[in-house]
């Protein structure tokens, strides 16, 4: 398809395991973002990527998370030992160039449910 | 610090009338204001992106307001069809191209 897509859309894991969400964005398009909506709350602002680099991950919230990108493209967002308060919907999206006055197009989310 | 906030958190109109929905920021120093519509289960659909040099931004039954010095925008959907029940939300970007989003509107179009 010609959106941004993101796999799984829906993971239930238990407390402690690490799990790995996956966002392919759109053909062309070098920047990259991930947000989580929790329940209740507004949309978070997680990481950025320009490419394969990420200048800014001010909004990872702790050491568990992590992110990369590969060859311009595929995003990967790893959380290690899962917490309860990982519950979410984690969204990725992708636009032109460098992002600031693009519009930025969203994927559908995957649902993160952590027992 | 960015502060995002969206008045009404929740809106109930009937069709045909006209919807404003009011976002406010704290610090001026935007580079845009972009509106989305999430609809429930789904992510979100860009409506409209106003730069920072802009005033108002249109698309269709759509128009959207920008006054950076007052730290204000405003979405006017004219003539609210049942389909336009969502919700929406405003996002400010810094020049990292950072979002900081408000907490979003949820709106409901009764037929």
């Amino acid at each position: 398809g010609a959106g941004v897509s993101q796999s799984p859309s829906n993971k239930v894991t238990e407390k402690g395991k690490d799990v790995e969400l996956r966002c392919d964005p759109i053909s062309g398009h070098t920047a990259l973002y991930w947000y989580r909506q929790s329940l209740g709350q507004g949309l978070e602002f997680l990481i950025y990527f320009q490419g394969n680099s990420a200048p800014d991950k001010s909004g990872l919230p702790s050491d568990r998370f992590s992110a990369e990108r590969t060859g311009g493209s595929v995003s990967t967002l790893t959380i290690q030992r899962t917490q309860q308060e990982d519950s979410a919907v984690y969204l990725c999206a992708s636009s032109l160039g460098k992002g600031v006055n693009q519009p930025q197009h969203f994927g559908d989310g995957t649902r993160l449910s952590i027992l | 610090k960015q502060e995002v906030t969206q008045i009404p958190a929740a809106l109930s109109v009937p069709e045909g009338e006209n919807l404003v929905l009011n976002c406010s920021f704290t610090d001026s120093a935007i580079y845009n204001l972009q509106w989305f519509r999430q609809d429930p289960g789904k992510g979100l659909t860009s409506l409209l992106l106003i730069q920072s040099s802009q005033r108002e931004q249109t698309s269709g039954r759509l128009n959207a307001s920008l006054d950076k010095s007052s730290g204000r925008s405003t979405l006017y959907i004219a003539a609210s069809q049942p389909g336009d029940s969502a919700t929406y939300l405003c996002a400010v970007t810094d020049s990292w191209g950072k979002f900081q989003f408000g907490a979003g509107t949820q709106v409901v179009v009764t037929p």
